[in-house]
C-alpha cells in the first residue's frame, strides 16, 4: 500500500480557495488518487477520486502531475462548513482504504 | 436509502463486559467494512466482507474481537472481553463494487461510540 503524506493542519479563510498537497512517491501504476472529508461525529465521506491529469466535480478539483507522485486537492471558494479532516488516500489492487492522519482544515470567518 | 446504519450510537460498558456492535449496510453493497478510529491511531481498518465472506481480518487486534456477517443486510462486531482501551468510535462501511481500479467508493455509517471503564 502506497503511503500518503499530508499537512497536518491548515487555516483559510471564507472565499478563498484551499489546495491541500499529498504526496504518494511509491504510487503504482494501477493505484487510484482518492480524497475523503470528514466532519466530526460523523464517518468519511468521499469527495473524489481520479488517476492522472484533472478531475473536478461540484465539491472539488483534484490535480495530478504527469509522474503522480503526489497530487493537490483544490476546494474553491471555501466556507466555514468545510471545516473537516480531508483525507488523501491510494486505492490499489485490494479493497482496502489506508487512512492516514489527514489535513485539519480549519476555515474562519 | 437511508445510507449505513448502525447501532448503537454510544455505548459505555465496563470493562469485562461483551460489546456488539451491529451495522446495515446499503442494500445492495456487496462490501463491508469495519473500522475504528482513536486520536492516536487514527482511522484502521478491521475486517472486510465481501458476499458475507470475511476476506481480510488482518486488523482486527486479538482474539478479543470478533466479526460476523450473517446475511447481506446485517453485520456484527463483538468484543470479549471489552477493556479500556477499546474504547474508540468504530465505523461501518459499504460499497457496491471493489474499490480496487477505481470502480468505486466506500459509504460510511454514522460510527458507535464505545466506552469501555
Amino acid at each position: 500500500l502506497a503511503k500518503t503524506t499530508q499537512p497536518i493542519s491548515m487555516d483559510s479563510y471564507e472565499g478563498q480557495e484551499v489546495n491541500i498537497t499529498c504526496s504518494h512517491n511509491n504510487i503504482a501504476t494501477n493505484d487510484y488518487i482518492t480524497w475523503y472529508q470528514q466532519f466530526p461525529s460523523q464517518g468519511p465521506r468521499f469527495i473524489i477520486q481520479g488517476y492522472k491529469t484533472k478531475v473536478t466535480n461540484e465539491v472539488a478539483s483534484l490535480f495530478i502531475p504527469a509522474d503522480r507522485k503526489s497530487s493537490t486537492l483544490s476546494l474553491p471558494r471555501v466556507s466555514l462548513s468545510d471545516t473537516a479532516v480531508y483525507y488523501c488516500l491510494v486505492v490499489g489492487a485490494g479493497n482496502m482504504l489506508t487512512f492516514g492522519g489527514g489535513t485539519r482544515l480549519m476555515v474562519k470567518p | 436509502d437511508a445510507g449505513v446504519i448502525q447501532s448503537p450510537r454510544h455505548e459505555v460498558t465496563e470493562m469485562g463486559q461483551e460489546v456488539t456492535l451491529r451495522c446495515k449496510p446499503i442494500s445492495g453493497h456487496d462490501y463491508l467494512f469495519w473500522y475504528r478510529q482513536t486520536m492516536m491511531r487514527g482511522l484502521e481498518l478491521l475486517i472486510y466482507f465481501n458476499n458475507n465472506v470475511p476476506i481480510d481480518d488482518s486488523g482486527m487486534p486479538e482474539d478479543r474481537f470478533s466479526a460476523k456477517m450473517p446475511n447481506a443486510s446485517f453485520s456484527t462486531l463483538k468484543i470479549q472481553p471489552s477493556e479500556p482501551r477499546d474504547s474508540a468510535v468504530y465505523f461501518c462501511a459499504s460499497s457496491f463494487r471493489p474499490l480496487a481500479g477505481g470502480q468505486d467508493e466506500q459509504f460510511f455509517g454514522p460510527g458507535t461510540r464505545l466506552t469501555v471503564l
